[in-house]
């Protein structure tokens, strides 16, 4: 089966700009989370959303938002970016967190410069 | 403990030796355990999910035991192959099942 899908995988962006992060899950996955890596830091929860819905949301600031479609994909945007922003931002699907573990994208790796 | 936390941070053996690797956890409002292996150009790999006190997987020769009453798993390699080099992380479902909050990993090497 088609695994998680993310696109694009490499992004470069100046200060200031927004960009839009996309991940289409594995059928069947209604939860899809998100999650920021950083040097030297392990992954940052993002948010997690759930039939269309944000059931979480980590300790990141407004500029961070995202959204998910009816058929499960999911996008993230940050506005404003920041040169802290750089990072790989990766997305994970599950069918049941308490189950089964998170089948991972390939991630995005988001150059501010 | 409030957090997710691992240890050691990083760990080089010979192959063939056996290591553990320890993740502390928050243990109350206890959902599940994950633990995942995250080898270098690749996506984290999920290896167990654990929720009951006293559980114990095994795949291979990679196995885990979990106790939630006082918020520990330990993750045991036997015979470590230079194929098990990787980052090992594990996560926590606590306080929510939509949430899951992952430490900071143990990089493990080993070498011939």
């Amino acid at each position: 089966k088609a695994g998680v899908t993310q696109t694009p995988r490499y992004l470069i962006k100046t200060r200031g700009q927004q960009v839009t992060l996309s991940c289409s899950p594995i059928s069947g996955h209604r939860s899809v989370s998100w999650y920021q890596q950083t040097p030297g830091q392990g992954l940052q929860f993002l948010f997690e959303y759930f039939s269309e819905t944000q059931r979480n949301k980590g300790n990141f600031p407004g500029r961070f938002s995202g959204r998910q479609f009816s058929n499960s994909r999911s996008e993230m945007n940050v506005s404003t970016l920041e040169l802290g922003d750089s990072a790989l931002y990766l997305c994970a699907s599950s069918f049941d967190s308490l189950t089964d573990g998170y089948t991972f994208g390939s991630g995005t790796r988001l150059t501010v410069v | 403990i409030l957090n997710v936390e691992q240890s050691p941070q990083s760990l080089h053996v010979q192959e063939g030796d056996s290591t553990n690797f320890t993740c502390s956890f928050p243990s109350s409002n206890f959902y599940a355990l994950h633990w995942y292996r995250w080898e270098t150009a690749k996506s984290p790999e999920a290896l167990f999910v654990m929720t009951l006190n006293g559980d114990e997987k095994k795949k291979g020769r990679i196995s885990a035991t979990l106790n939630t009453k006082e918020g520990y798993s330990y993750l045991y390699i036997k015979g470590s192959q230079p194929e098990d080099s990787a980052t090992y992380l594990c996560a926590s479902l606590t306080g929510t099942a939509s949430k899951l909050t992952f430490g900071t990993g143990t990089r493990l090497q080993v070498t011939l």
